[in-house]
């Protein structure tokens, strides 16, 4: 369960500019599916999500895309701001025992340029 | 303020020390989780509760014991710490709507925990 070896993914984007966060996903099951934005020193705070009925969600700057078929997630920011740098997570959430069990990919680190 | 919120903050304690950490959920969620996040932000769920009851309990060696007195707090008892159990340690809740429906999950701040 440890990522070790694993480096966290990089994404630097000009302020201004949109940004494009992948996910790949593993549990063909999962029908649930999350982003969540983790500030330095703070927990993972929720963005957006989207269920597995639909296969586009918008919310303010933020579109979430889901492509069921190739199992991939991404994560759309208008107009980037330097308060978007964070690291965002993907997470899925499939039900277990009929309880959802939340499962995070890696992360990406969103740098943004002034 | 409603939050999720866990003490302390910050952990530091020799190894083979017993410890705990606590945390509180006032969003009047029914289900609470601990969540460990490693030095590559990794985030690995280790316990789920549902109104009191254990519902999740991934591979966490047994010297870590969950404990719900109700279903606003959730606790995280660490026996015997090693090097490796330091990390950081989130709680979260959210609300099951009966089993069948998901939400999102509310995290709390975490606890950096340093063993040495």
């Amino acid at each position: 369960g440890e990522s070790v070896g694993l480096h966290l993914p990089t994404l630097s984007v000009q302020e201004g500019d949109n940004s494009i966060i992948n996910c790949a996903y593993s549990n063909s099951a999962s029908d649930y599916f999350i982003w969540y934005k983790q500030e330095s020193g703070k927990g993972p705070q929720f963005i957006i999500d989207i269920r597995s009925n639909m296969d586009k969600r918008q919310g303010q700057r933020v579109t979430v895309l889901l492509n069921k078929t190739v199992k991939h997630l991404s994560l759309q920011i208008a107009a980037t701001q330097p308060g978007d740098s964070a690291v965002y997570f993907c997470a899925e959430g499939p039900n277990s025992g009929g309880y959802q069990k939340v499962t995070f990919g890696i992360g990406t680190k969103l740098q943004v340029i002034p | 303020d409603t939050a999720v919120s866990q003490t302390p903050k910050y952990l530091v304690t020799q190894m083979g020390n017993d410890k705990s950490i606590k945390c509180e959920q006032n969003l009047g969620h029914d289900t609470m989780y601990w969540y460990k996040q490693d030095s590559k932000k990794f985030l690995k769920i280790m316990f789920s509760y549902n109104n009191k009851e254990l519902i999740i309990n991934e591979t966490v060696p047994n010297r870590f014991s969950p404990k719900s007195p109700d279903k606003a707090h959730l606790n995280l008892h660490i026996n015997s710490l090693e090097l490796g159990d330091s990390a950081v340690y989130f709680c979260a809740s959210s609300q099951s709507y009966g089993r069948s429906y998901n939400s999102p999950l509310h995290f709390g701040n975490g606890t950096r925990l340093t063993v040495t």
